[in-house]
């Protein structure tokens, strides 16, 4: 079985100062690994996503994560937060079989203060 | 491109009715969409799979009868919540692979349900 583990349920930075969002996840077989973002009534919105290749990936809004194998991890980074990057953040995992089904992270709401 | 669509974005229903959700791809043809609900605050939870032609794959403790999905074609997916009752109100998220990559998950704006 696969699982996503987001071990902060509020993160909180203040404005121009570096952000990052954890996740760990367990899988059997290779890991997709993907970070999205929600804002209030809205549906999820795509940050960016590691398949394969540099375990450093850049995404949208300035938004990067590193793919750690060693470690299990793929924790979202900014390095220098806005009060408009306020939201809810979902990491997930998939893999080629389970029938591509996504597992999500509890989510992390991040605060940034002016 | 890649977009998806849901209608309505929100519907408020009595009791004992019947309420369809639309999801739609817009620019693209899902071979697979997924529906979620989500509570307030809380991660989404994966309630089926849906393939074009093919019958919907429920996860474990939900009810087929009550949650009824259709994939007619590969650029829409219905999802029927029968005989409403409050505890069913919640908001309603699909998502939809594409025929030509498989890695990415492209998600509607969601609908808010209200049951009364």
């Amino acid at each position: 079985a696969q699982s996503v583990a987001q071990p902060e349920d509020q993160v909180n930075v203040a404005e121009g100062n570096p952000l990052t969002v954890k996740c760990t996840y367990s899988v059997s077989g290779n890991p997709y690994l993907f970070w999205y973002v929600q804002y209030p009534n809205r549906g999820l919105q795509f940050l960016l996503k590691y398949i394969t290749g540099d375990n450093l990936v850049k995404g949208s809004y300035g938004f990067e994560a590193e793919f750690n194998k060693s470690q299990t991890s793929f924790h979202l980074k900014k390095p220098s937060a806005l009060v408009s990057d306020s939201a809810l953040y979902f990491c997930a995992v998939r893999t080629n079989t389970n029938a591509g089904k996504s597992t999500f992270g509890d989510g992390t709401t991040l605060t940034v203060k002016p | 491109g890649a977009v998806v669509s849901q209608h309505p974005s929100w519907v408020i229903c009595k009791s004992g009715t019947s309420v369809k959700i639309e999801c739609r791809s817009l620019d693209f043809q899902a071979t697979t969409m997924f529906w979620y609900r989500q509570f307030p605050k809380q991660s989404l939870m994966l309630m089926a799979t849906s393939n074009e032609g093919s019958k919907a794959t429920y996860e474990q403790g939900v009810e087929k009868d009550k949650f009824l999905i259709n994939h007619a074609s590969l650029t829409l997916s219905t999802l029927t919540v029968t005989s409403a009752h409050p505890e069913d109100s919640s908001f309603y998220i699909c998502s939809a692979v594409g025929e030509k990559s498989s890695y990415e998950q492209y998600f509607g704006p969601g609908t808010r349900l209200t049951v009364t």
